[in-house]
């Protein structure tokens, strides 16, 4: 079956350089979210898009924006990176509700992440 | 608003033993509640979910969990542990489909021969 793809799956970046991580959904899932989980720490929202509007913000610093793309695909964009911006990102992703039961609306499914080294 | 607590950062236990991690939440409406486990240097698998259906929920891996609302928990359960299943294990709690997941503090489960 298919999965949440991510990329990069590793990044490394100087501080006050800038990253662009993607995630590509599910096919037929027109909900993305964002997390982001810092050493050692459980996973925090960031941002969350449906049918390409935000749909939801969290602790997602200024310096971040995202976007969700025609396609349903998504790109989360950081710049003026910091040493705390390392982290695993994370991409997720839940069904439009008229194509599985109404369990799944609550299930998301989650990409391998990416790992975001800041130097 | 709503939050989670898993109660035990780390949890020991014997090969063949009995696995139980216990996760509190707290939600302003009716929840719905997700057990996730890590392993080390991967994404987050769905163990299990709760969504308002029968309050005793089984999942993968031989892995079960209750829903109590008297007493606000959903705790995770395994009969007899296995050394796969060490790992890093997430409670997470929902309001709404399309809502965001809010995690525990997660518990990391060692499991010892």
């Amino acid at each position: 079956a298919a999965g949440v793809i991510q990329s990069p799956r590793h990044l490394i970046k100087e501080k006050r350089e800038t990253a662009t991580l993607k995630c590509y959904p599910i096919p037929r899932h027109d909900t993305v979210y964002w997390y982001q989980q810092g050493p050692g720490q459980d996973p925090q929202f960031l941002i969350s898009f449906y049918e390409k509007m935000q749909s939801d913000k969290g602790s997602i610093p200024d310096r971040f924006s995202a976007q969700q793309f025609s396609d349903y695909h998504s790109e989360l964009n950081m710049s003026s990176l910091e040493l705390g911006d390392s982290a695993l990102y994370f991409c997720a992703s839940s069904p439009i509700p008229q194509t599985q039961g109404p369990s799944s609306l609550y299930e998301q499914f989650f990409g391998p992440g990416t790992r975001l080294t800041v130097l | 608003a709503q939050s989670v607590t898993q109660l035990g950062s780390h949890v020991s236990v014997s090969e063949g033993a009995l696995v139980l991690l216990r996760c509190n939440y707290s939600s302003s409406v009716p929840p719905y509640l997700f057990w996730y486990v890590q392993y080390p240097n991967q994404g987050l698998q769905l163990l299990l979910k709760y969504t308002s259906a029968a309050t005793l929920v089984k999942g993968i891996n031989g892995f079960e969990a209750e829903f109590k609302k008297s007493e606000t928990s959903f705790h995770l359960t395994k009969p007899s542990a296995h050394m796969s299943d060490a790992a890093e294990y997430f409670c997470a709690v929902s309001v709404a489909a399309g809502n965001k997941l809010t995690f525990g503090g997660g518990t990391r489960v060692l499991v010892k021969p």
